[in-house]
């Protein structure tokens, strides 16, 4: 049974960079995209980015230009890093595999999310 | 930016049917998702493609898109069903959600 895993530091500072890694178990990273999503606390559900196996990738534009997301394959990892945060960055950060076929597109697994705060 | 409209609450008597709606400039033209989010847990995919069901998930749920609407339906509402309901769709490759419906069983 394949698990999504998030992990990283739950308190970051303004300004200051959020990194996080998306572990995947029982199963390969082949063959998928792999999305990173937030939801701040008590509103909704925003994307962020994906990255397919291979390593391309795609972004919200709201959020382009302070996104990097990877795969390492050999590690069956995902990351993201969000840069110069502030506390609107503040959120339950999940990975999410989706499965894509032509147009046709879901989220169909999901991590368990974990809560990145920012703040001093 | 696309954007995708949900009520922001619904409610439903145990056993009656609940709609959630979901609406977006020819969102019949995308392909809709339903996810399920209970409090505390990650969100569960419970509609895909518009009106398919994931392995799992209970036959009482359905969902058709039309025009600009996307309608998702749960028949025979339980007190499990109680959750928050996001759809999304994707659009110039950028995955949009909606805002989320409440649905409250009472």
């Amino acid at each position: 049974q394949v698990q999504l895993q998030e992990s990283g530091p739950g308190l970051v500072k303004p300004s200051e960079t959020l990194s996080l890694t998306c572990t995947v178990s029982g199963g390969s990273i082949g063959n998928y995209y792999w999305n990173w999503i937030r939801q701040p606390p008590g509103k909704g559900l925003e994307w962020i980015a994906y990255v397919y196996y291979s390593g391309s990738t795609n972004y919200n534009p709201s959020l382009k230009s302070r996104v990097t997301i990877s795969v390492d394959t050999s590690k069956n990892q995902l990351s993201l890093k969000l840069s110069s945060v502030t506390a609107a960055d503040t959120a339950v950060y999940y990975c999410a595999r989706e499965v894509v076929t032509g147009r046709k597109r879901e989220f169909d697994l999901w991590g368990r999310g974990t809560l990145v705060t920012v703040s001093s | 930016s696309y954007e995708l409209t949900q009520p922001p609450s619904v409610s439903v008597s145990p056993g009656q049917t609940a709609s959630i709606t979901c609406s977006g400039d020819k969102l019949g033209d995308k392909y809709v998702c339903w996810y399920q989010q209970k409090p505390g847990q990650s969100p569960v995919l419970v509609i895909y493609q518009d009106k398919k069901r994931p392995s799992g998930i209970p036959e009482r749920f359905s969902g058709s898109s039309s025009g600009d609407t996307a309608t998702l339906t749960i028949s025979g509402t339980q007190a499990l069903d109680e959750a928050d309901y996001y759809c999304q769709a994707w659009d110039s490759s950028t995955a949009v959600f909606g805002g989320g419906t409440k649905l409250t069983v009472l």
